[in-house]
């Protein structure tokens, strides 16, 4: 079975400039999660989706974070602009539903620049 | 809200030492409580979890988790520790229902150094 894929794995952009993460969730898992991890940090969920609904997205920073799920498989993390600030690690996770274990991706390390 | 605190950042070991990862966490209502490993260039694995029922939970590769309510605490312990088990691991925890439910929070990890 396949795991959870990102991509790209890493990223290198200068400030202002627009950014995307791509994650493909493991097939017939409806509960996919972005996570934010800072350097020496925990994840930190940004948001939840269940299917295509984003269920949970109180701490994704909407104004310059958004991100959609079409179809309710695949999912993308946009920023834009980006700033020094969000170079971090972007983890996906996906879950058969909320109650179920979560598998998480490799991660996207972001550096800006 | 729930918290997670982690209370060593690293921990080095001898190679075939016992070793114990502290965790801790703060909630007003019902938890589920997680040990999750990372491997270097790798993604989070979970390596054991408490739902309900028995307070001490196992893992296929040696490594056990009491939960402790009274104290709050979930601390990981091995009895004999190897150098493949070089990693950070993180304690998390999630409300056991509710909206938030599934919804993990993270402590900051712990990195274990199993040296030779």
């Amino acid at each position: 079975e396949a795991g959870v894929v990102q991509s790209p794995r890493y990223k290198i952009i200068e400030k202002k400039q627009p950014v995307a993460f791509w994650c493909n969730p493991i097939s017939g898992h409806n509960t996919l999660y972005w996570y934010l991890q800072n350097l020496g940090q925990g994840p930190e969920l940004l948001i939840r989706y269940e299917n295509e609904e984003a269920v949970d997205d109180s701490q994704l920073p909407k104004d310059r974070f958004s991100a959609e799920r079409l179809k309710g498989v695949d999912s993308t993390l946009k920023i834009q602009p980006a700033e020094l600030g969000d170079s971090a690690v972007y983890l996906c996770a996906s879950s058969f539903d909320r109650d179920y274990e979560q598998y998480f991706g490799p991660g996207t390390r972001l550096t800006v620049t | 809200a729930q918290s997670v605190t982690q209370l060593d950042s690293q921990v080095p070991v001898f190679e075939e030492a016992p070793v114990e990862l502290r965790c801790n966490y703060s909630s007003s209502v019902s938890v589920y409580l997680f040990w999750y490993v990372q491997y270097p260039n790798q993604g989070l694995q979970l390596l054991l979890k408490y739902l309900s029922g028995s307070t001490l939970v196992e893992s296929i590769n040696g490594f056990e988790a009491e939960f402790n309510k009274s104290q709050t605490s979930f601390h990981l312990r091995k009895p004999s520790v190897h150098i493949s088990d070089t990693a950070e691991y993180f304690c998390a925890v999630s409300r056991s229902y509710g909206g938030s439910q599934g919804n993990l929070i993270f402590g900051k990890g712990t990195k274990l150094s199993v040296k030779p």
